[in-house]
């Protein structure tokens, strides 16, 4: 199974400031034939279920502001909020879909400070 | 436009069973494989089970293999996860989820609202 590391657990960043939050797997997830990452992130709210802002590592979803981007290729990943908003405060999930299992990261939870 | 509902869950005793459903609108269901997630109160979100678009493959988690089937009825649009054998570590709310062009092999663009099952004595 592909394990999915993520990290800080949390994080407490002030409004208007950069988060970043970081994902590695144990493999790459990276297909050689169509040079694509089968790397998602969501984002949780309390009493939500988890909603995709970005996939394919990169590509952000209809709708999500541009202030959410995704970065990295293989194995490490990167999802950064350029300037956070108070709306923004949830957990937010990897998860590779490269291969059978499916897995998440543990989460980060994004906080403001 | 897309919706997907889950229903069935509840309070039920260690070792019973209990069935959960998922009813889809707004897209083509038959053609979509679909996925179960579980989320236990307070935890992350765990991969259970995977339904191809015809029912004819299905993939399940180690910790649910042999206690859980997934089927589907696409002719009335809805998904279904039997539990059987279930365990306290089973607590959780559980997601049906939409690949997102209805691939095995996708992020998922779309999630039921999730339904709670609580096992407990």
């Amino acid at each position: 199974d592909i394990v999915m590391t993520q990290s800080p657990d949390s994080l407490a960043v002030s409004l208007g400031e950069r988060a970043t939050l970081n994902c590695k797997s144990s493999q790459s997830v990276l297909y050689s034939s169509n040079n694509k990452n089968y790397l998602g992130w969501y984002q949780q709210k309390p009493g939500q279920p988890p909603k995709l802002l970005i996939s394919w590592a990169s590509t952000r979803e209809s709708g999500v502001p541009d202030r959410f981007s995704g970065s990295g290729s293989g194995t490490e990943f990167t999802l950064t909020i350029s300037s956070l908003q108070a709306e923004d405060v949830a957990v937010y999930y990897c998860q590779q879909y490269y291969t059978i299992p499916i897995t998440f990261g543990q989460g980060t939870r994004l906080e403001i400070q | 436009q897309v919706q997907l509902v889950d229903s069935g869950g509840g309070v039920v005793q260690p070792g019973r069973s209990l069935r959960l459903s998922c009813a889809a609108s707004g897209f083509t269901f038959s053609g979509s494989a679909i996925h179960w997630v579980r989320q236990a109160p307070g935890k992350g979100l765990e991969w259970v089970a995977l339904i191809s678009y015809d029912g004819t493959n299905k993939f399940y988690a180690d910790s649910v293999k042999g206690r859980f089937a997934v089927s589907r009825d696409n002719s009335k649009y809805m998904l279904y996860l039997q539990m059987d054998s279930l365990t306290p570590d089973d607590t959780a709310v559980y997601y049906c989820a939409r690949p997102q062009s209805g691939s095995y092999y996708d992020p998922y663009d779309y999630w039921g609202q999730g339904t709670l099952v609580t096992v407990s004595s």
